[in-house]
C-alpha cells in the first residue's frame, strides 16, 4: 500500500513555463514533506520542505503547497529551466521518511 | 559540514557473490543513518535504519543486512547475491532532513 503516491511518472514543460509536481499521501499522521531532486546516477539532492502547521513555502524559482485536507502537496517551479530536467521525489515524514516513485520532468528549450 | 561518501561507486557481481558497500558520514555525531535502493523506473525503497552504533532496524525482508561498526560508518552486505538485487543503492544521514550520498550501482549478472 503506498503512503506517498505521484500519480504523474513523467512530465514536459516548455522552458520559461511552469512545472506543477504532485503528491498525495494516505497517512495524516504525516508532519513533514520534503522534495528532491535526482539526476542520473547520483544521489537525490534535497530541494523544499514543508511542515505540517504551513500550507506554502517558497525558496527562489520552487514553492511549494501542502492541502492538509486534500492530503495534497504540489511543487511549482517557476520559471522552469532546461537544468530542471530530473526525477523528483515526493517524501514525508512519519516514523520514518516515505519516499514516493518520482515524475520525471523534462524541460524543453 | 557535514558529508556523506559512499563505494564502490559502481560495482558488476555475479550471482551468488557476497557484497559489502560503505557508507561514511564526516562532519556530525551520532546521525541516524539509512540505507535505500531504487530499482530501475521505481522510487526509493527503505532498507535499513540505525539510530547508534550496533543498533539496527529492517524495514523489508530480503537476503541483504546491515551493521554499523562505528558512529559514523554504515555497512550494506550479502552473503549471496541474487539477480533482483541489482539496482542503485543509497546512504542517507538525518538531521531534520535526510541528506544522500552519491549511491553505488550494482549490477547483479
Amino acid at each position: 500500500d503506498q503512503q506517498v503516491k505521484q500519480n504523474s511518472p513523467s512530465l514536459s514543460v516548455q522552458e520559461g513555463r511552469i512545472s506543477i509536481l504532485n503528491c498525495d499521501y494516505t497517512n495524516s499522521m504525516f508532519d513533514y514533506f520534503l522534495w528532491y531532486k535526482k539526476y542520473p546516477a547520483e544521489g537525490p539532492t534535497f530541494l523544499i520542505s514543508i511542515s505540517s502547521i504551513k500550507d506554502k513555502n517558497e525558496d527562489g524559482r520552487f514553492t511549494v503547497f501542502l492541502n492538509k485536507s486534500a492530503k495534497h502537496l504540489s511543487l511549482h517551479i517557476v520559471p522552469s529551466q532546461p537544468g530542471d530536467s530530473a526525477v523528483y521525489f515526493c517524501a514525508a515524514r512519519g516514523q520514518n521518511f516515505v519516499f514516493g516513485p518520482g515524475t520525471r520532468l523534462s524541460v524543453l528549450p | 559540514s557535514q558529508t556523506i561518501h559512499q563505494w564502490p561507486a559502481t560495482l558488476v557481481q555475479p550471482v551468488g557473490s557476497p557484497l559489502s558497500l560503505e557508507c561514511t558520514v564526516e562532519g556530525t555525531s551520532n546521525p541516524n543513518l539509512y540505507w535505500y535502493r531504487q530499482a530501475a523506473g521505481r522510487g526509493l525503497q527503505l532498507l535499513f535504519y540505525s539510530v547508534g552504533i550496533g543498533q539496527i532496524s529492517s524495514e523489508v525482508p530480503q537476503n541483504l543486512s546491515a551493521s554499523r561498526p562505528q558512529d559514523r560508518q554504515f555497512i550494506l552486505s550479502s552473503k549471496k547475491l541474487l539477480l533482483s538485487d541489482s539496482g542503485f543503492y543509497l546512504c542517507a544521514w538525518e538531521q531534520e532532513t535526510q541528506y544522500f550520498g552519491p549511491g553505488t550501482r550494482l549490477l547483479v549478472l
